[in-house]
């Protein structure tokens, strides 16, 4: 079954210390997306990309970094220079065409910061 | 720039109650509109989407939406909720003819009670 991946679930870390969340998806997709969730904040995107070895920032993109070396994969960088880490972390991924192509999201990943 | 609009932050419902949560987004010359759930520690999944044609969109799990160009609305409706129906829905929006980035709203938690 084709789907997104994201892991771990749940990730612990103690504050000043980077953390990389995975995503890898198997639906082919050429974009990818990283999402921020926090209560009653609804979504904000942090960064995204259409194309290996190309991504842009989103609203959101102080204090991460991202990469995209393979279609299949695009892990997030949470670094210390992110003051408000701890939050629901989700990616998504989609086709790469007209508008109306909707995001196919992972279970996401749960940062507790320390 | 477009902007999506949930005007409820909780709904609770009794079981077999109808439903309707409601959204709108900031006008464009046309747009692409969706509604998203999801379930605790989930991802979001998609309920339906509104590219054109019809006004009434059906859905997965019984629910529909429907789109009103006038009123800038598309708001989303069941007729007889479960209890399984409690999640917190999201209602997005991208811009028509383009592969900008979805805008979601900021949710709406639907509680249904026994």
């Amino acid at each position: 079954d084709g789907g997104i991946t994201q892991s771990p679930k749940y990730l612990f870390r103690k504050e000043g210390q980077n953390v990389t969340l995975s995503c890898e998806q198997n639906l082919n997709h050429d974009a990818m997306y990283w999402y921020r969730q926090d209560p009653g904040q609804g979504l904000r995107l942090i960064y995204y990309s259409q194309i290996v070895n190309d991504f842009q920032k989103g609203d959101i993109a102080e204090g991460y970094s991202v990469s995209r070396e393979k279609k299949e994969s695009f892990p997030l960088t949470v670094t210390s220079a992110q003051k408000n880490p701890t939050a629901f972390y989700l990616c998504a991924s989609s086709i790469v065409g007209t508008g109306g192509s909707p995001l196919h999201f992972g279970n996401g990943t749960r940062l507790t910061v320390t | 720039a477009q902007s999506v609009t949930q005007l409820d932050s909780q709904v609770p419902v009794f079981e077999e109650a109808p439903v309707e949560l409601r959204c709108n987004y900031s006008s464009s010359v046309s747009v692409y509109l969706f509604w998203y759930v999801q379930y605790p520690n989930q991802g979001l999944q998609l309920l339906l989407k509104y590219l054109s044609g019809s006004t009434l969109v059906k859905g997965i799990n019984g629910f529909e939406a429907e789109f009103n160009k006038s009123q800038t609305s598309f708001h989303l409706r069941k007729p007889s909720v479960h209890i399984s129906d409690t999640a917190e829905y999201f209602c997005a929006a991208r811009s028509g003819g383009s592969q900008g980035n979805l805008i979601f709203g900021k949710g709406t938690k639907l509680s249904v009670k026994p």
